[in-house]
């Protein structure tokens, strides 16, 4: 068990441009979560996968976000035409199931800014 | 609206000393409420969750206490150490058509030798 590797850890692009996030869940875990998380915020859900169905996507998530998890194991997300807003630390999640309930581990993450 | 909110302030207490942070939620009906810890820098981690049917749950020097009526739970560090300072995030984790787990905005807990 490695735990939940997220990459890059660390992300610096101009305004406009397209990034790509990648996350690998610990093998066994069925379940991956994307949020978003701001200086001071708690991590704000953006989206999330069982296997390689994507259930639900918030309405924060605007059209230049999408999300894949091509055979259910990792998953990327990418971010097309960044904005200044866009800046965040981006945390990846899987779900180890514990008498019903979603425990998330969490990986380290990956921080965004846009110049 | 659907709303979770944390003690607003940071929390400064004395090493030896009881901590004790809320969180209050309304317009949700969890069937868990967990708590993670995070650190600088690094992803939440998992401490412990209790169900709704649960008053409250103990493990270590941690406990919490969960009550479905006033939409509450109270998290207690007894014996705080500085070692426990962090950013301390309730989680409702959601039962509808799809699961989600929704984190409220953290209590940064400082304790001071």
């Amino acid at each position: 068990d490695t735990g939940v590797s997220q990459d890059p850890r660390h992300k610096i692009t101009k305004r406009g441009q397209n990034v790509t996030f990648r996350c690998d869940p610990i093998s066994e875990h069925n379940r991956l979560y994307w949020y978003r998380q701001t200086l001071g915020q708690g991590p704000e859900f953006l989206t999330y996968f069982q296997n390689e169905a994507q259930l639900e996507k918030s309405r924060l998530l605007s059209d230049r976000f999408s999300a894949e998890r091509p055979k259910g194991s990792f998953s990327t997300l990418e971010i097309q035409r960044t904005e200044q807003g866009d800046s965040a630390m981006y945390l990846c999640a899987s779900r180890k199931q514990i008498t019903g309930a979603n425990v998330l581990t969490f990986g380290a993450g990956s921080r965004l800014t846009v110049l | 609206s659907q709303k979770i909110e944390q003690n607003s302030e940071a929390l400064n207490i004395q090493e030896g000393k009881t901590a004790t942070l809320t969180c209050n939620y309304t317009n949700y009906s969890p069937a868990y409420l967990q708590w993670y810890r995070q650190d600088p820098g690094r992803g939440p981690v998992f401490l412990l969750l209790i169900r709704e049917n649960e008053k409250e749950k103990r493990k270590e020097r941690l406990k919490v206490t969960f009550d479905t009526t006033l939409k509450q739970s109270l998290f207690h560090i007894t014996a705080s150490q500085p070692a426990d300072s962090a950013t301390y995030l309730c989680a409702l984790d959601i039962k509808t058509s799809y699961d989600k787990v929704i984190f409220g905005p953290g209590t940064s807990l400082s304790v001071i030798p």
